[in-house]
Parts: structure tokens; sequence; C-alpha cells
């Protein structure tokens, strides 16, 4: 079955550092790939997503880059802020119609941003 | 705000209750998902539908049932409520099922169960 598998956190960091989530992924079809992000007390938010192998996924500085060959999509940010501190999740959707598009989740990591 | 509403926002119940979650999609989603996500389980799917039929089912109790009703809004009941179903329960929602540009998920704001 699918699967993602991401680095543990928490991952603590100063302003302005920079930001690597590593993300790995095992689908049996072809997968469209996200990062969502939960805020404290929130629900999902998604931050990025590619759909196809090189796509390159960003949004509010932060960018994924969809590897086939490395089944990966880690996410990257040159410069964090206070503001960025949350839990970051990456995610898989299997196109297989008869399955629908769930998606499958990594277990999360949380980023702790200190100014 | 993504237009997923869900409610109620808390619920504090007992072991051997049910409870029922209501979720409305995004206007003109077809497609709703639940997912449960706990502390040890992480985030999980439970269940999708498609304009009223159900279309997936995953790591879903048999003590839970949802369903998905003519205006699109999307009910998930628990029922024989035991401890470890305390989690935060999402609604998420999407345009259609199929197709790179349609499977984005949008999702709600989430129900906090919390079974004593």
């Amino acid at each position: 079955g699918n699967s993602v598998t991401q680095m543990e956190g928490p991952v603590t960091l100063s302003e302005e550092a920079f930001l690597t989530i590593n993300c790995t992924y095992t689908a049996t079809g072809y997968p469209s790939l996200f990062w969502y992000v939960q805020y404290p007390g929130e629900g999902l938010q998604l931050l990025l997503k590619a759909t196809k192998a090189d796509d390159k996924g960003s949004n509010k500085g932060f960018e994924a880059t969809y590897r086939k060959e490395t089944t990966s999509f880690h996410l990257e940010k040159g410069s964090v802020q206070v503001s960025d501190s949350a839990v970051y999740f990456c995610a898989l959707s299997d196109l297989m119609k008869a399955a629908g598009n769930k998606l499958t989740f990594g277990g999360g990591t949380r980023v702790l941003v200190k100014p | 705000d993504s237009g997923v509403t869900q409610t109620p926002k808390h619920l504090i119940t007992a072991t051997g209750q049910r409870v029922t979650l209501r979720c409305s999609p995004r206007s003109g989603d077809l497609s709703v998902y639940w997912y449960q996500q706990s502390l040890d389980q992480g985030l999980q799917f439970l269940i999708q539908y498609y304009n009223g039929e159900e279309r997936a089912k995953g790591n879903i109790l048999e003590r839970f049932s949802a369903q998905q009703f003519p205006d699109l809004h999307s009910e998930l009941n628990l029922s024989s409520l035991e401890l470890g179903d305390s989690a935060l329960y999402f609604c998420a929602s999407s345009a259609s099922i199929g197709g790179r540009s349609q499977n984005e998920q949008f999702f709600g704001p989430g129900t906090r169960l919390t079974v004593l």
C-alpha cells in the first residue's frame, strides 16, 4: 500500500534560518504530492502541491520538488519566521478512481522557530 | 477559511455513548472525506463519499458509520464510544474524485471529541 515517511521533530530553529523537512513516499500508482500545515489549534491548510515528476510546488516562500527517481518531496524554506511555527504534514493522493483519492499522510513534523 | 464547516467544534461525552459529527463541504464540492487525528495513530483516512455514495473506506471501525445527504452535507456517526476514540475528526472536500487538477482537498477546522 501507499505510505509516507517524514522526518520526526521537533525541529527547533532560529528566525531567518534555513528549514528542510524530508519526506519520502511509497506508492503503487503515480500520485500527487502535498504539504499541509497545521497551526496551533487549527485545521489543516494546503501549503503546496505537485502533480507530476519534476514539478515544483511553491507558496509563502516554501518550496518542494517532486522527485520520482528518489521518491521524495522535501520541503524547504530559505528564511523562516516565528509565524512558521506549526506542524507540517507530507501527503500523497493516489488517483486510482476505484480507490477515490484519499490522502495518505506522514506522521507530521513539528517546527518551532525562536526569535 | 477553507469553506468547509464542521459542527460541533468540541464534544465531550462518556464511554458507551453515541455522537454525530456534521460536515458541510465547500460550495460545489461533491466529494467528502473524513479523517481522524490522534496522538498514537496520526492522521488516518476513515471514509469518502462522492455525490451521496460511499467511494472508499479506510481504517474505519465497525462502530463508526457515515453518510452523505442529497444536499451534500455529511455526518459521521460514532457509537459505543471508547476512551481510545478521543481524537480530532476532520472533514475535507474536493470538487471531484479524479484528475490531477481536481483532487485538492480542503479541510474543515475539525471536531475535537473527548470520551471520558
